[in-house]
Order: structure tokens, then sequence, then C-alpha cells
């Protein structure tokens, strides 16, 4: 069954916008991670945050996590035409526990 | 960084074949690796997970005897889709255990005609 939802299911901005994304999930988690995979092609890992933690940021990504909740939230920002992608959300993992993916955001930037 | 291969990238065959997809994790040793299935425009559903040395635990819903899991070595786990039909049509993803986290291979896409 699928963990987590995000919202919104596509979304479609300007070349130097910024997007945001949203995950909601059920259960309890040790950590969140966000994926993101292009057309036809395999995963990129993006971050991952512990659920000890509020808010990391890697490069143009802000990832935000609030377990009371159950939510994150991955914003880009100042976007580029090679941000278009899907982006996944996903809950467990580690090396040996199965990770549970949400049904991912649909991000076109129009250049 | 930990870098995992599939082979092939993508494959044709005729309903009712076998087909075999390859994950190897070049760099590192996976205890543990898993197997996705990804249909257009939608999430990724994991399959089973494939342990090395012991039988594979399959997800609900997803059939053993059709989708036969052997995970030989610390480096290689292999997904062989049995009598393929055209509903098995899908994009096949791998992920190798690596430290602290997961891997991705960069994907078999699987038409069967």
């Amino acid at each position: 069954s699928q963990q987590g939802e995000e919202d919104p299911q596509a979304l479609s901005i300007q070349e130097g916008e910024n997007a945001t994304m949203n995950c909601s999930y059920k259960t309890s988690i040790n950590n969140l991670q966000w994926y993101r995979q292009n057309s036809g092609r395999g995963l990129v890992h993006l971050i991952l945050i512990r659920s000890n933690e509020r808010e990391k940021h890697s490069g143009r990504l802000r990832v935000t996590l609030d377990t009371s909740k159950k939510s994150s939230s991955l914003l880009i920002t100042a976007s580029r035409a090679a941000d278009t992608a899907s982006y996944f959300c996903a809950t467990g993992g580690g090396s040996n526990y199965k990770l549970t993916f949400g049904k991912g955001t649909l991000l076109t930037v129009n250049p | 960084g930990a870098v995992v291969s599939q082979h092939p990238s993508w494959v044709i065959c005729k309903s009712g074949t076998s087909v075999k997809i390859e994950c190897r994790s070049l760099d590192f040793q996976a205890t543990t690796m898993f197997w996705y299935r990804q249909f257009p425009k939608q999430s990724l559903m994991l399959m089973a997970t494939s342990n090395e040395g012991s039988k594979a635990t399959y997800e609900q819903g997803v059939e053993k005897d059709k989708f036969l899991i052997n995970h030989a070595s610390l480096t290689l786990s292999t997904l062989t889709v049995t009598s393929a039909h055209p509903e098995d049509s899908s994009f096949y993803i791998c992920s190798a255990g690596g430290t602290g986290r997961q891997f991705f291979g960069p994907g078999t896409r699987l038409t069967v005609l």
C-alpha cells in the first residue's frame, strides 16, 4: 500500500519560480526521503531527513518534516527547465528495509 | 558513490517467453536487494525483497512462481519473469541496500508483445 501521498499530482511553473511539493504519510517513521525521476529513467536520491530533524537544505532544495502532522514538503527554489521530472517521497528504507513510495508529483518547468 | 547496474536496460519479448533481468551492485556488497515495478505514470511498487542465500519475500499480490528471484551472491540478484504476458510490460527497478540507505539501478523497460 502507498505510505506517502504527494500533492499536487502535477505542477507546471515557469523557469525561475519556486516549486513546492507536499507529502503525507500514515505511520511513524525513522526518516523520509525524496527522489527525482526523469521520464523513463531510474531514481535519483535527493535528500534524506530524519525524524528528529525539522528542516534540511541541499543546494536549491529545502525539505521540511512535521512528524506531528505526518507530512513533509520539498521546495525547489529558482527552478530550471532541467528540474522537470517526477518527484517522490518515500518512507522506510535503510540498508535492509523496504521503501514505500508516494504517488509522486510531476513537475514541469517551462522555459 | 555506490553504483547499481541493471541489465538489460530494455527488452522486448513475445508473449509466453521468459525474461531475466540482472541487478548488480558494482562497488559494494548488498545482503538485501529490492525489486520494484512501475507502470506508466504511476509510482514504484515493491514486488519483493531479495536476501542473499535465502528465499525472497514477496509482497501481497505478487506471484512468486511468476516472478522468480535469485540472490546467489552479495553483488547479484536476478528477476525472471516467466511466461510473460502483455500485462507484465512495465519498468522494473532494483535497489541494493548499502550504507544507511538503498541505491537504485537505472531500471529495465520490459515490453511483452
